[in-house]
């Protein structure tokens, strides 16, 4: 069946450092991709999405682009805050199936002043 | 903006209890769902519902039920609390399905402590 894998956590970094959470999918035929981010105490937020290969999703200075040829879907920022504090779920949704989605285990982020 | 409810917050049972969460949607969604979250294991799903009266089981239904008596709610039941559902829940909607620019609007979550 579909899946997700996310690096392993937790990452803990400075503020002002470059981030990349890598994630990668299997999935049968054209998934869309998606990133939620989760706060401290709050339920899941939708970040960014890509629906199809080579798609860009931004968001709050987050990107990730769909890569087909490597079934990934990295998230990236430049620039980290102390704010961006949170767990990082990557998910996918297949919208050959059920269009249900599928989370990775999530990422545990940390930046420290 | 309310968007998607859960009731209650915070939950201790005893092993042996029963109880029922209340997600509650003001958004007019016809999807909605019921999660756990357990560390390292990101979200899985336990069931859903594609519209009022209709359920079906996701990923890991054993020991849960729900109903969908009414289109903005959903309801997640535990008949007999096991250590084992020690968890964090958490409700989501949408409005047709996960789609591409539909994603699911999520509720802040039940955490929910069984002895």
């Amino acid at each position: 069946g579909d899946s997700v894998t996310q690096m392993e956590g937790p990452v803990t970094l400075s503020e002002e450092a470059c981030l990349t959470i890598n994630c990668t999918y299997t999935a049968t035929g054209y998934p869309s991709l998606f990133w939620y981010v989760q706060y401290p105490g709050e339920g899941l937020q939708l970040l960014l999405k890509a629906t199809k290969a080579d798609d860009k999703g931004s968001n709050k200075g987050f990107e990730a682009t769909y890569r087909k040829e490597t079934t990934s879907f990295h998230l990236e920022k430049g620039s980290v805050q102390v704010s961006d504090s949170a767990v990082y779920f990557c998910a996918l949704v297949n919208l050959q199936g059920a269009q249900k989605l599928v989370f990775g285990q999530g990422t545990r982020l940390t930046i420290n002043p | 903006n309310a968007g998607v409810t859960q009731t209650p917050k915070f939950r201790v049972l005893k092993t042996g209890q029963s109880m029922t969460l209340l997600c509650a949607q003001d958004m007019n969604h016809e999807y909605m769902y019921w999660y756990r979250q357990d560390p390292g294991m990101g979200l899985r799903l336990i069931h859903y519902s594609v519209g009022e009266g209709t359920t079906a089981k996701g990923e890991v239904p054993d020991g849960y039920n729900v109903s969908r008596l009414k289109k903005q709610n959903f309801l997640l039941g535990l008949e007999s609390a096991a250590p084992s559902q020690t968890s964090v829940y958490f409700c989501a909607s949408s409005p047709t399905g996960t789609v591409s620019n539909q994603p699911q609007h999520f509720g802040d979550g039940t955490r929910l402590s069984i002895l």
